[in-house]
C-alpha cells in the first residue's frame, strides 16, 4: 500500500490564484516526519519544511502555507498568488521513527502556472 | 550551502554494459542516498550508506551495488545494463544524526537511457 499519495498528478492554473497541493499518508507510528520537496525543470530536489507528529500548527512562509491534519492524515500545501517560477513538481514524503531510515516519496504532484 | 553534485547529467548506455554513477557531496555528510525518479512511481530508494563502506539497501536494489570508499563519494553501480534501468537517478546526503528527521540534499539528476 502507498505510504504517501499525492492524488493529484497535474495541476494548471492561472498566474495569481491560489491552489492548493494534496498530500494524504498512512502510518502507524506515533512518531514520524512529513516534508515537502519543489522539483523545478532543472531537476534538483529542493526541501521546503519540515513537520513532526507531535506539531500541528500550521505555517505559514511567504506565499507558502502547510495544513497539517493528524484527523485526516493530510499534510496539504498551499501557495497563495502564484507565480510562474512556482511551476515544478511537488513530492511530499513521510518518514517514519519505528521503521529505520526510509523516506516514502509520493508520486509529485505536476503544477503548472500560466502566465 | 550544501552541494550535491552527480558526474553526469544525461547517459546514455547499451544493454550489458557496466554503468557508474557517481556522486560527491561537499559538506561532509556521514549520509548519503541514491533513488531513482520513474514517472506515476515517484522516488524510490535503491541504497543508501551512512558511513564510509557501510551500506543498507532500500526497496530496490535488485540489479544494483554501491560504493562508498570515500566520506564524500557514493557511487552507483550497474553492473549490466538493461532497459528497465532506464530512469532518472537522484543522489541526495543528509548531515550527521537521525536520517529520518532530517532533510535531504539532492544533486541535480542523471538521466540515465539503456538502449
Amino acid at each position: 500500500a502507498q505510504k504517501v499519495t499525492q492524488a493529484q498528478t497535474e495541476i494548471s492554473v492561472v498566474e495569481k490564484e491560489d491552489v492548493t497541493l494534496d498530500c494524504v499518508y498512512e502510518t502507524r507510528d506515533t512518531t514520524y516526519y512529513l516534508f515537502w520537496y519543489k522539483q523545478p525543470p532543472s531537476g534538483e530536489l529542493v526541501f521546503l519544511i519540515r513537520r513532526n507528529s507531535f506539531d500541528e500548527q500550521n505555517e505559514i512562509s511567504g506565499r507558502y502555507s502547510w495544513n497539517f491534519q493528524k484527523s485526516t492524515s493530510s499534510f496539504n500545501f498551499t501557495i497563495t498568488a502564484s507565480q510562474v517560477v512556482d511551476s515544478a513538481v511537488y513530492f511530499c514524503a513521510l518518514s517514519e521513527a519505528n521503521t529505520g531510515n526510509q523516506f516514502y516519496f509520493g508520486t509529485g504532484t505536476s503544477l503548472t502556472v500560466i502566465p | 550551502d550544501v552541494k550535491v553534485t552527480q558526474s553526469s547529467r544525461y547517459l546514455v548506455k547499451r544493454t550489458g554494459e557496466k554503468v557508474f554513477l557517481e556522486c560527491v557531496q561537499d559538506m561532509d555528510h556521514e549520509n548519503m542516498f541514491w533513488y531513482r525518479q520513474d514517472p506515476g512511481l515517484g522516488l524510490r530508494l535503491i541504497y543508501f550508506s551512512y558511513d564510509v563502506k557501510m551500506k543498507e539497501k532500500g526497496d530496490i536494489p535488485e540489479g544494483y551495488s554501491v560504493s562508498r570508499e570515500k566520506k564524500e563519494r557514493f557511487s552507483l553501480i550497474l553492473e549490466s545494463a538493461s532497459t528497465n534501468q532506464t530512469s532518472m537517478y537522484l543522489c541526495a546526503s543528509t548531515p550527521r544524526g537521525t536520517i529520518r528527521n532530517n532533510e535531504q540534499f539532492f544533486g541535480p539528476g542523471t538521466r540515465l537511457t539503456v538502449l
